[in-house]
């Protein structure tokens, strides 16, 4: 069975400062897809970035870029000049043969001003 | 585009009752999951619903049921409340069964009392 496993429950930095949050996962599966999703205040999961894992490229999408590194199963977030609107929950999710997200436990970002 | 709803926004049961649930996914997509989110955790799979058969389901006993009708929109039905089912019950949808990319609703914050 997949697992994803976060171990930063909390971090913090300043705003304009750059952060990088870890995930790991497990899977003997070889095509997947891995997800950062950002659940703000208000509940609603939004979809940050999503990594093919057949693609060797880092995904990028604006001041969110992942480090995605197959063989040690690791799928880290770097948020780049971060802002107060970056405060959330976010969880790392892995997607495989069985069609379903498999969740980590995520990780509160506090963004100070 | 209208993006996933779900119905009603929070609900206050006690023990014992029975709740419903509804979602309306995104216009075009045939795929509905449904995840519990307990508080300060990860959502987990309840199920899946692919063109209103379900396909898939987490470890969830048969109180959680469901439907998906030929629009698409869905229900999750909760038998036999207990106080543990109080939680953030999330809906996705997805265009197709194999489709990675889910989007997601804002949720229904249940309490069993």
């Amino acid at each position: 069975a997949q697992t994803v496993t976060q171990s930063q429950p909390e971090m913090s930095v300043q705003e304009a400062e750059t952060v990088t949050l870890s995930c790991t996962y497990d899977t003997s599966e070889s095509n997947y897809y891995l997800f950062w999703y950002k659940q703000p205040p208000s509940r609603q999961m939004i979809l940050v970035i999503r990594q093919e894992a057949y693609k060797q490229q880092n995904a990028t999408e604006n001041r969110f870029s992942v480090n995605f590194q197959k063989a040690a199963k690791s799928f880290s977030l770097k948020i780049s000049d971060s802002q107060l609107g970056d405060t959330a929950m976010y969880f790392c999710a892995f997607f495989g043969s069985n069609y379903q997200l498999i969740w980590g436990a995520g990780t509160k970002l506090i963004i100070k001003p | 585009e209208t993006g996933v709803t779900q119905s009603p926004t929070h609900l206050i049961k006690t023990r014992g009752q029975q709740v419903t649930l509804r979602c309306s996914s995104q216009s075009g997509h045939n795929t509905v999951s449904w995840y519990q989110q307990a508080l300060g955790q990860g959502p987990q799979f309840i199920f899946q619903y692919y063109r209103e058969e379900e396909n898939g389901r987490g470890n969830f006993p048969p109180r959680f049921s469901g439907l998906q009708f030929p629009n698409y929109s869905s229900e999750l039905n909760v038998n036999a409340l207990e106080l543990d089912d109080s939680a953030l019950y999330l809906c996705a949808s997805s265009l197709g069964l194999t489709a990675d990319t889910q989007y997601f609703g804002p949720g229904t914050r249940l309490t069993v009392l």
